[in-house]
């Protein structure tokens, strides 16, 4: 079955850095772009950055521009998220998702908790 | 940018009917697709393209979309409906997706 298994995720402190991964199995990931969609306590979903079937083309929310990197191995059916100089405001639950379309998401990994604290 | 407005909460005994709104300037105009977010889960999609369901989603959750509304319509609520549920449309001017404020649904 479908399966987007995450990992990577902790507590750091601010100005730190992290990488997140998402093992992908169950689908053929090379025809799927991959999302990453946060959700901090208590509020809603938040687009965060997406990146196309090959890996070329790239997309990121102003938020994290710069400071964030997505990137994909479709060798290793895997998606990673490089976070450098982290912020309190990253606190959050990372998912990864997929779609066959940029525009909507047929499958979600499971989440993996980032808290950016002192 | 474009916003999408979602009512907070809905709360209801179970067998009667949830309405959930998504409002946006003109999103009849777009495709709507809809998430159901149970307590400690990930997101999954039920409604797609304003009105389409995944083979998993019960034929009780309807989508419409028209003017500047769109709705899920839950028939027959259940206990195990109770969710947030988002809106999300893809915001072309932009190029990415925007998602609702969420809708907490509470079956009494």
């Amino acid at each position: 079955q479908v399966q987007l298994v995450q990992s990577g995720g902790g507590w750091v402190k601010p100005g730190g850095s992290l990488r997140l991964s998402c093992e992908a199995s169950g689908f053929t990931f090379s025809d799927n772009y991959m999302t990453w969609i946060r959700q901090a306590p208590g509020k809603g979903l938040d687009w965060i950055s997406s990146i196309n079937t090959s890996g070329r083309d790239v997309r990121y929310a102003d938020s994290v521009r710069g400071r964030f990197t997505i990137s994909r191995d479709n060798t290793k059916n895997s998606l990673s998220l490089e976070m450098n100089n982290l912020r309190a405001d990253d606190t959050a639950v990372y998912y990864c998702a997929a779609g066959l379309s940029i525009i909507l998401y047929d499958f979600w990994g499971q989440g993996t908790l980032v808290t950016v604290s002192s | 940018s474009y916003v999408l407005t979602q009512s907070p909460s809905v709360s209801l005994a179970p067998g009667q009917t949830a309405t959930i709104t998504c409002g946006g300037n003109n999103i009849g105009s777009l495709s709507v697709h809809w998430y159901q977010q149970k307590p400690g889960q990930a997101p999954m999609i039920i409604v797609y393209e304003n009105t389409d369901r995944p083979s998993t989603t019960p034929e009780r959750f309807a989508g419409s979309n028209s003017g500047n509304t769109a709705t899920l319509t839950i028939s027959r609520v259940e206990p195990g409906d109770e969710a947030d549920y988002y809106c999300q449309v893809w915001d072309s001017s932009r190029n990415h997706p925007i998602f609702g404020g969420g809708t907490k649904l509470t079956v009494l």
